[in-house]
């Protein structure tokens, strides 16, 4: 079973510039969530997509951050203009969705995202 | 969702059971305990959840207090590989829509497996 994929795996950019992540979940997977993970801390969910709808975007700087996940499967995840403090590993995370196994979700390797 | 408290830091020898463990004292009846870990420059990885009852699976199991309050993580017998950030979460199976709720990690534990 392919897993979650994400390009690019690097991005650097100078601030105030714009970037997008792509996320490919895995087949069949209705839920997708976009997480920000800053050096040295946990993981931080910004928006969760059950099919294309939005679940919970409350974390969502949404100033600068926008997300859409059209047709239910892929997702993008746009930083427009990039700060400094964006500098953080973004990663991408699907799961079933269904019953007990909601909470397992699995994770793509993450896309880097330099801001100078 | 209930918050949980681990320890930042911990180290194995290799070899040996490396026991993790979790305080999650506001832990509601429909709350789930799930496990995950992270090793460096990768995603989190799902190891493990239970509700009340002790779990074990090919990667760990889980020992959950009877009053729900703790728990503990055993990895019986910890390798190099396991040298990884371990979170420990708590949430409920579905939300009020009867979609997926979110997972909130903390900074959880480090462990460091040594030869």
């Amino acid at each position: 079973e392919a897993g979650v994929a994400q390009s690019p795996r690097y991005k650097i950019i100078e601030k105030r510039q714009s970037v997008a992540f792509w996320c490919n979940p895995i087949s069949g997977h209705a839920t997708l969530y976009w997480y920000q993970q800053i050096l040295g801390q946990g993981p931080k969910l910004l928006i969760q997509f059950q099919n294309n709808g939005v679940v919970d975007d409350s974390q969502l700087p949404k100033d600068r951050f926008s997300a859409e996940r059209l047709k239910g499967v892929d997702s993008t995840l746009k930083i427009q203009p990039a700060k400094l403090e964006d500098s953080a590993v973004y990663l991408c995370a699907s799961s079933s969705g269904r019953g007990l196994r909601a909470g397992e979700l699995f994770f793509g390797e993450g896309s880097r995202l330099t801001v100078l | 969702d209930a918050k949980t408290t681990q320890p930042p830091s911990m180290d194995c020898a290799e070899g040996r059971a490396a026991n993790l463990p979790c305080n999650h004292s506001t832990i509601s009846g429909n709350e789930y305990v799930y496990w995950y870990r992270q090793i460096h420059s990768q995603g989190p990885q799902y190891i493990i959840h239970g509700l009340k009852n002790n779990e074990t699976n090919e990667m760990a199991s889980l020992i959950i207090t009877e009053d729900r309050k703790s728990s503990t993580l055993i990895l019986p017998h910890a390798t190099l590989r396991d040298t990884a950030v371990y979170y420990c979460i708590v949430r409920v199976a579905t939300g009020n829509t009867g979609t997926a709720s979110k997972l909130t990690f903390g900074t959880g534990t480090r462990l460091q497996v040594t030869l």
